[in-house]
């Protein structure tokens, strides 16, 4: 069975400061993993995904995540955090080998930026 | 260009009653999906439909049914509300191709949800 593990409920980052967020899949094929963001009161907006191929992947707003097959992760990055960037993040794997899988969304973890 | 739309945005109802919540999407996708989300819990998949006419269960069905009629048009229905219900509803849409996902297809587009209390 697919499972997505969110390790933090919270992640704080003074602003300027580079940001993580953490992510751990489980999955029995390969993975097909995917962050979202979402704002107050809004659906979830893609940020970016990893399919194959180099396990730097770089999405929108300046956020890129890595893909560590070894580790089983695909933590989200950013350089340096804006107070814009406070949301709720979540991760979700698909098992791109079991393609009648669907998605499997992570808990979710709220990033707040301090000015 | 709408992308994906969803109606109510806010709706209570009394414990018993029935109500459906509407869904479309514009960008012809194929896959149609519906998620509610607890606080603190994520997002649990409903039901799902990969084409008009066929939909199935997701991880939480029990309470809720589907139809799809249309490729635009994704209703979900509630029957015999209960307390347990409450929750933010979102619908997403994706597009899959037939030998599976290949570069930008199966990327889900969500709409900006339906906050449904039940008392």
């Amino acid at each position: 069975a697919q499972s997505v593990a969110q390790p933090e409920d919270q992640v704080n980052v003074a602003e300027g400061n580079p940001l993580t967020v953490k992510c751990t899949y489980s999955v029995s094929g390969n993975p097909y993993l995917f962050w979202y963001v979402q704002y107050p009161n809004r659906g979830l907006q893609f940020l970016l995904k990893y399919i194959t191929g180099d396990n730097l992947v770089k999405g929108s707003y300046g956020f890129e995540a890595e893909f560590n097959k070894s580790q089983t992760s695909f933590h989200l990055k950013k350089p340096s955090a804006l107070v814009s960037d406070s949301a709720l993040y979540f991760c979700a794997v698909r098992d791109r080998d079991n393609y009648g899988q669907n998605f499997v969304f992570g808990p979710g973890t709220r990033l707040s930026v301090l000015p | 260009n709408a992308g994906v739309t969803q109606t109510p945005k806010f709706r209570i109802l009394k414990i018993g009653q029935s109500m459906t919540l509407q869904c479309a999407q514009d960008m012809n996708h194929n896959y149609m999906y519906w998620y509610r989300q607890d606080p603190g819990m994520g997002l649990k998949l409903i039901y799902y439909s990969v084409g008009a006419g066929i939909t199935d269960k997701g991880e939480v069905p029990n309470g809720y049914n589907v139809s799809r009629s249309t490729t635009e048009d994704f209703p979900l229905r509630l029957e015999l509300a209960a307390p347990s219900q409450t929750s933010v509803y979102f619908c997403a849409s994706s597009f899959l191709l037939a030998g599976g996902p290949v570069g930008n297809t199966d990327t889900q587009y969500f709409g900006p949800g339906t906050r449904l209390t039940v008392l």
